[in-house]
């Protein structure tokens, strides 16, 4: 049973445009949310987090939209640069569940310059 | 400030062996946690400690063990390797409820 989804395994946008990412959850006791990057044979890097409690978190070129009634959040990279290039992961954890991240399958990104 | 650091980095194992993987968390932090990624199941998670005691566990055999030492460093142990086991193993250290940085990882071969 996947309790994170990120339905679109790839995505392809050009260099200097937008890109969205989508991630669905089922287990109402996901309480914090996390973006993170990551490249072949190493590990994820963090990009940005958000909190049940807020709907908006904004770092740099990075967003991260929540929508709690719908249990869906998105990542948006604006402008978009050849950099970002890499394999996006959502995850979630549940407070009273410690340090556990359940993770979405992960969308590939392409950015072409 | 050092990253999370884990070691080795890649591991080629026979099956039927076992094998520790070494992880020393970010300074500061109590909390390390293991997770498996395979091209099939993606990343998951295999268990965590916080102050030397495991708090939370995943759906994984006994096969996989692990402990942490006082100064927080983990060590994750697989007995009895079958060839399934092969995939990159991945450290996090979080400091509080919040953002867990990773390792490089241990890229773990069995043959």
């Amino acid at each position: 049973d996947q309790q994170v989804k990120q339905n679109s395994p790839s995505l392809s946008v050009q260099e200097g445009r937008i890109s969205i990412l989508n991630c669905d959850y089922t287990n109402s006791m996901f309480d914090y949310f996390l973006w993170y990057k990551k490249y072949p044979a190493e590990g994820p890097t963090f990009l940005i987090s958000i909190s049940s409690i807020k709907d908006k978190n904004e770092d740099g070129r990075f967003t991260v939209f929540l929508n709690k009634s719908a249990k869906h959040l998105s990542l948006h990279i604006v402008p978009s640069q050849p950099g970002d290039s890499a394999v996006y992961f959502c995850a979630a954890s549940a407070g009273a569940a410690g340090n556990k991240l359940t993770f979405g399958g992960g969308t590939r990104v392409l950015v072409k310059p | 400030k050092a990253g999370v650091t884990q070691t080795p980095r890649y591991l080629i194992k026979t099956r039927g062996q076992q094998v520790t993987l070494s992880c020393s968390p970010i300074s500061g932090h109590r909390s390390v946690s293991w997770y498996q990624q395979t091209p099939g199941q993606g990343l998951q998670f295999l268990f965590e400690y916080f102050s030397e005691t495991q708090r939370n566990k995943g759906n994984f055999p006994g096969r996989f063990s692990g402990r942490q030492f006082s100064n927080s460093r983990s060590e994750m142990n697989v007995s009895t390797l079958e060839l399934g086991d092969s995939a990159l193993y991945l450290c996090a250290s979080r400091l509080t409820e919040t953002e867990a940085f990773f390792g490089q990882g241990t890229r773990l071969t069995v043959v």
